[in-house]
């Protein structure tokens, strides 16, 4: 199976701050990649598919980037509202795996 | 708007078999470029695929639970399940169903069903 690894594992940010999230997987999985935001409590939420489309409905501050085994997931002006914990996973082929999570919080 | 409701015991006894179900409230259960799947997160930990099907029958499964379980389909009631054979505390996690869209994302997720396995 690909595994996905995640870093940092856990971030401190302030307001407005660019916060990036970097996800690497184990072999070549070209954009086969989506992002999801999971608050305490709640199901996960879809951010970003195909490595770079943002998912309807999610602010454009949120944007995704990368291909082959390195990609990015990029928060550009850190708001209150998106504490949480980010996770990607890859879609190039069954079975799906998901990287570890970064929580990312307020400085 | 799609709505997707899981249900199931929220508790299990070791060795026993979980069973669970979703229900797909929408138009969008028979179309081919959705799937259906299961994910579980235990208590503070992260996410795991545990299998998908189609409307159609085909099946995927995460291979470390393959043995153990089984999925099902039923078309006239928009639904599909899951049972998850021989239980132990590893497994007690939330599990969510959700739609995976023309194999890119998980895009519409349940609100999730806590299950506890014990005696």
């Amino acid at each position: 199976a690909i595994q996905l690894t995640q870093s940092p594992s856990s971030l401190s940010a302030s307001v407005g701050d660019r916060v990036t999230i970097t996800c690497r997987t184990s072999q070549d999985i070209a954009s086969a990649l989506s992002w999801y935001q999971q608050k305490p409590g709640r199901p996960p939420k879809l951010l970003i598919y195909d490595a770079a489309r943002l998912e309807v409905g999610v602010p454009s501050r949120f944007s995704g980037g990368g291909s082959g085994r390195d990609f990015t997931l990029t928060i550009s002006g850190l708001q209150p509202e998106d504490c949480a914990t980010y996770y990607c996973q890859h879609f190039y082929g069954y079975p799906w795996t998901f990287g570890q999570g970064t929580a990312v919080e307020l400085k | 708007q799609l709505h997707l409701q899981e249900s199931g015991p929220g508790l299990v006894k070791p060795s026993e078999t979980l069973s669970l179900s979703c229900t797909v409230s929408g138009d969008s259960f028979n179309k081919t470029t959705y799937y259906w799947g299961w994910i579980r997160q235990p208590p503070g930990k992260g996410l795991e695929w545990i299998a998908t099907i189609s409307h159609t029958g085909s099946k995927y499964y995460n291979p470390s639970l393959r043995r153990r379980l089984e999925l099902f389909v039923d078309t006239s009631k928009s639904q599909f399940s899951l049972k998850l054979y021989s239980m132990t505390a590893a497994d007690t996690a939330v599990y969510y169903c959700a739609r995976e869209n023309s194999e890119t994302s998980f895009d519409v997720w349940g609100l999730g069903t806590l299950v506890t396995v014990s005696s």
